[in-house]
């Protein structure tokens, strides 16, 4: 079965600084892979997802993630951050098949200060 | 539209009670999930509608009973509920499996008292 681990429980960043949340994934083949984000109150939208091709995939809201066999990890990132990218950010792992389960990781809190 | 609707967004309740969640989503997906959240955790799947038959049910106590009327609406009929089972409840949907991208509600946040 797939498992995601996110190392980071709780990241603090300033307004314009870089962020970068770390994901990594266990699962024997190619798996799918998810960024979800959270904002307080509300369901979880996704930012951006891997399946194939191109290892640096581009998302929404300027957010980019990479994925890496060698290091089973797909790392989320953004050069600038906003005050409003301050969220749960979940990333997730699905099988390469017709299966209605995904793994979410813990989660990692951004807290964005001015 | 590419919403889905969950109705009561807050809802408060006694142990004895009985009420319903409901969900809707008019983007022709085919499949439907309830998912259960506490604070500060990731979502937990509870269930699974796929073309409007239960896929997927994960051990969920069955004071819990989903429904889905047809392919555009999904309820939770809750009965009998324990202070634990106070948490946010996310309905979600996708075109077919959740490869895709799932599509969540923003919730119903439940209070059993």
């Amino acid at each position: 079965a797939q498992s995601v681990t996110q190392p980071d429980i709780h990241i603090t960043v300033s307004e314009g600084a870089s962020l970068e949340l770390r994901c990594n994934y266990s699962y024997g083949a190619t798996p799918y892979l998810f960024w979800y984000v959270q904002s307080p109150g509300q369901g979880l939208q996704l930012l951006l997802k891997y399946f194939s091709g191109d290892t640096l995939v581009q998302g929404i809201k300027g957010f980019e993630a990479e994925f890496k066999r060698s290091q089973s990890s797909f790392n989320l990132r953004k050069p600038s951050v906003h005050w409003s990218d301050a969220a749960e950010y979940f990333c997730a792992v699905g099988a390469r098949r017709n299966d209605y389960k995904l793994s979410f990781g813990a989660g990692t809190t951004v807290t964005v200060r001015a | 539209d590419t919403e889905v609707t969950q109705t009561p967004k807050h809802l408060v309740m006694g142990m004895t009670n009985k009420k319903s969640l409901k969900c809707e989503q008019h983007m022709g997906h085919r499949a439907m999930y309830w998912y259960k959240q506490k604070a500060k955790k990731p979502p937990e799947l509870m269930f699974v509608y796929s073309y409007e038959k239960l896929s997927i049910n994960e051990s969920v106590p069955s004071r819990f009973s989903p429904e889905c009327p047809n392919s555009s609406l999904l309820n939770l009929h809750l009965h009998a509920l324990q202070p634990e089972d106070s948490a946010l409840y996310l309905c979600a949907s996708s075109q077919s499996n959740p490869n895709e991208k799932l599509f969540f509600g923003s919730g119903t946040q439940l209070s059993v008292l």
